[in-house]
C-alpha cells in the first residue's frame, strides 16, 4: 500500500523568494513519484515525475524535485517564485509493478502555494 | 505531454435527469483511464478504474449503479451520472494512463463542474 504525506496546506513565499514544498511518501516497493499543479477550476498538469535513474527530476516552469529513498521524500523546489506559480500542488504515488494496465495514483492532500509581492 | 479532453466542461441539469461526459485522449493509447471526483479545496477522490474491454472497478463507497462508466476504446471513456441529485453537485476529472516496464504515464483532463438543480 501508498501513502502520501505533503506538510503544509498553505505555503505562502513572497516573489522571488525559493520555493519548497514538501511530500513524503509510504509505499512497500518502489515508486514512482509525481507532482501535478492543479490552477483553479481546471485540471492537473503534470510537473515532473520520477520513474527511474537521476534522482533529481527537472520538469515544467522551473520546477524540479529530488528523490531521497533514505528519507521516502520527493520535496518540489523551484528558486525564484513568480506570481503565475500560485496554485494548488499534489504529490502522488503508484507502485512500480508492471501488469499490463496502469496502476491508481495516490494523491497527498494538496499545497496551496500563495505567492505574494 | 499528452492530452486529454473531456466535454462538457460545464453542465446544469434538473434532479432526477441522467449526464453523461465524454473523456478523450487525443494523442495517445490509454490503457487505463480513472474517474475523480473532487470537492471545493480538497485533494481528488478515485472514484473508478476503467480497462478498455472490461468492466470498471469501483472505490469502497461509489455506486456502480449511479455512476455508469464505460471504457469502449483505447482513446474514449465514458461517467454517466443516473438519476441525478444536487448530492451529485461536484468537480468530475478524468485521466488516462498507459505503463510500460520501467515506465508510467497519466494524464488528466480539464475537468466537468457539473451543478443539480
Amino acid at each position: 500500500a501508498q501513502s502520501v504525506t505533503q506538510l503544509g496546506s498553505h505555503v505562502s513565499v513572497s516573489e522571488g523568494a525559493l520555493v519548497l514544498l514538501r511530500c513524503n511518501y509510504s509505499s512497500s516497493v518502489p515508486p514512482y513519484l509525481f507532482w501535478y499543479v492543479q490552477y483553479p477550476n481546471q485540471g492537473l498538469q503534470l510537473l515532473l515525475k520520477y520513474t527511474t535513474g537521476a534522482t533529481l527530476v527537472k520538469g515544467i516552469n522551473g520546477f524540479e524535485a529530488e528523490f531521497k529513498k533514505s528519507e521516502t521524500s520527493f520535496h518540489l523546489t523551484k528558486p525564484s517564485a513568480h506570481m503565475s506559480d500560485a496554485a494548488e500542488y499534489f504529490c502522488a504515488v503508484t507502485p512500480q509493478l508492471y501488469t499490463g494496465t496502469a496502476s491508481k495514483l495516490t494523491f497527498g492532500t494538496g499545497t496551496r502555494l500563495q505567492v505574494t509581492l | 505531454g499528452a492530452v486529454v479532453s473531456q466535454h462538457p466542461s460545464r453542465v446544469i441539469c434538473k434532479s432526477g435527469t441522467s449526464v453523461k461526459i465524454e473523456c478523450r485522449s487525443l494523442d495517445f493509447q490509454a490503457t487505463t483511464m480513472f474517474w475523480y471526483r473532487q470537492f471545493p479545496k480538497q485533494s481528488l477522490m478515485l472514484m473508478a478504474t476503467s480497462n478498455e474491454g472490461s468492466k470498471a472497478t469501483y472505490e469502497q463507497g461509489v455506486e456502480k449503479d449511479k455512476f455508469l462508466i464505460n471504457h469502449a476504446s483505447l482513446t474514449l471513456s465514458t461517467l454517466t451520472v443516473t438519476s441525478a441529485h444536487p448530492e451529485d453537485s461536484s468537480f468530475y476529472i478524468c485521466s488516462a494512463a498507459t505503463s510500460g516496464v520501467l515506465s508510467y504515464e497519466q494524464y488528466f483532463g480539464p475537468g466537468t463542474r457539473l451543478t443539480v438543480t
